[in-house]
């Protein structure tokens, strides 16, 4: 069965540094998400991505975030400057003409 | 903006029937969505309601009223391993643009 892949599946880092985070999605499917969880709270969109650009955005995804795809399989998340708010799950999610999300293991990011 | 309502937590009693209420207050509302996460793993779809009515999808059923800007989810013949976290999500605009999910619902499966 497919499945949406993310690197690394943990993420230790000090604060002010820059952070990647990587997601394979299935492959033909066309629209591409990232959503953050922070610890015992709810899922939050961040960004979703169609057509190698930006669709919509939430106001939690500000100047320190951006996101590409670089080759056209790996989509990337990259937080420029972290903060200690910033650590939390976080998810790529890909979705193909349909209306199921398919959700990534997640990469936890911990600031330190 | 958008907002979804649910209970926090719920405890029930495995073999029991459950019921999990989603209120929401959105615009361009397009579909109501139901995922299950268990802890410390990602979220995994369970139901879409675009239309007014009850999906069923073997033991779990999703109900979706748009004039009350309600849906929920039913979950029967309870087993242990329903135990998880329950997520409604709407899906706005053409239904790709954005998917705003609600605080989830603990469940909570006892013996």
């Amino acid at each position: 069965e497919p499945e949406v892949t993310q690197t690394p599946s943990h993420q230790v880092t000090q604060m002010g540094q820059e952070v990647i985070l990587r997601c394979v999605p299935i492959s033909n499917h066309l629209y591409f998400y990232w959503y953050r969880q922070i610890l015992g709270q709810k899922v939050e969109f961040l960004v979703s991505f169609y057509n190698n650009e930006i669709s919509e955005k939430s106001e939690i995804f500000d100047d320190q975030f951006s996101v590409e795809r670089p080759d056209g399989s790996n989509f990337t998340l990259k937080i420029r400057s972290t903060k200690l708010e910033d650590s939390a799950m976080y998810f790529c999610a890909s979705w193909a003409q349909n209306t199921e999300a398919f959700f990534g293991q997640g990469t936890r990011l911990t600031v330190v | 903006g958008q907002s979804l309502e649910q209970p926090s937590e719920v405890t029930a009693v495995e073999g029991a029937i459950v019921q999990i209420n989603c209120t929401y207050q959105t615009s361009g509302f397009y579909g109501l969505s139901w995922y299950q996460q268990h802890d410390g793993g990602a979220p995994t779809f369970l139901s879409y309601n675009a239309l007014d009515g009850l999906e069923e999808t073997g033991r779990f059923s999703s109900f979706l009223s748009r004039s009350d800007s309600y849906g929920y989810l039913l979950l029967q013949e309870l087993q242990m391993k329903d135990s998880a976290s329950y997520f409604c999500a709407v899906a706005l605009g053409g239904g790709y643009q954005k998917v705003t999910f609600g605080i989830g619902t603990k469940l909570q499966v006892i013996p």
